[in-house]
């Protein structure tokens, strides 16, 4: 158990929905980052927030938005939903942004789009 | 743009055997870190080992160590006296050291024969 939770572990949506996903990360760590792994495209970073702040991007969607609040954990909002974002959202978290830092990744968030 | 490619999609090795698994990257940054992370059938990502580009001591962890030929950009995990419980995909992964946009190879799905 890495420390980082996820929920729910499960979704299961319509083309077109809108859902959230939340992450809360390990007790200490300020920095918040978000993954999609899916088939096609593999493991990829989305975005990382850091104590608050939107940090790094990566390769997000404009339909994606992702925040973290005055408590530390982080939603990804993912709108206007296509089959092809049916895919496994990782969260992970470490102490601060910078330089040797381990990711600890959380139990992921697999999200289904019919 | 630094990529990272692993080779081998899919490996096997018999228990208490040692086995390797291969890892390139391409980058034109000398300061960076390098990541093994295994993914069993629980999804769950964890870090297996790390390498920070500056050391040349290859890093080891108990029965996993890693070949890092920085001229080379390799880096291939062994695994030794290999385990049931060693089979997953395991992922290779880098980050140079002002980003934490953290990038993976896709994988290689590793097989243990009892």
């Amino acid at each position: 158990d890495s420390g980082v939770t996820q929920t729910p572990k499960h979704l299961i949506t319509a083309t077109g929905q809108r859902v959230t996903l939340r992450c809360s990360p390990r007790s200490g760590d300020l920095s918040v980052y978000w993954y999609q792994q899916s088939l096609d495209q593999g493991l990829q970073f989305l975005i990382q927030y850091y104590n608050g702040e939107e940090r790094a991007k990566g390769n997000i969607l404009e339909r994606f938005s992702a925040q973290q609040f005055p408590d530390l954990h982080s939603e990804l909002n993912l709108s206007s939903l296509e089959l092809g974002d049916s895919a496994l959202y990782f969260c992970a978290s470490s102490v601060d942004g910078g330089r040797m830092n381990e990711q600890f990744f959380g139990p992921g968030t697999r999200l289904t789009v019919l | 743009a630094q990529t990272v490619t692993q080779s081998q999609p899919e490996m096997s090795v018999q228990e208490a055997e040692t086995v390797t698994l291969s890892c390139t990257y391409d980058t034109s940054e000398s300061d960076y870190y390098l990541f093994w992370y295994k993914q069993p059938p629980s999804r769950q990502m964890i870090l297996v080992i790390r390498q920070e580009a500056y050391k040349q001591q290859n890093a080891t962890e108990n029965r996993f160590s890693v070949n890092f030929q920085k001229a080379a950009k390799s880096f291939s995990l062994k695994i030794s006296d290999s385990q049931l419980g060693d089979a997953a995909m395991y992922f290779c992964a880098y980050r140079r050291t002002r980003s934490n946009d953290m990038r993976f190879g896709a994988g290689t799905r590793l097989t243990v024969k009892p």
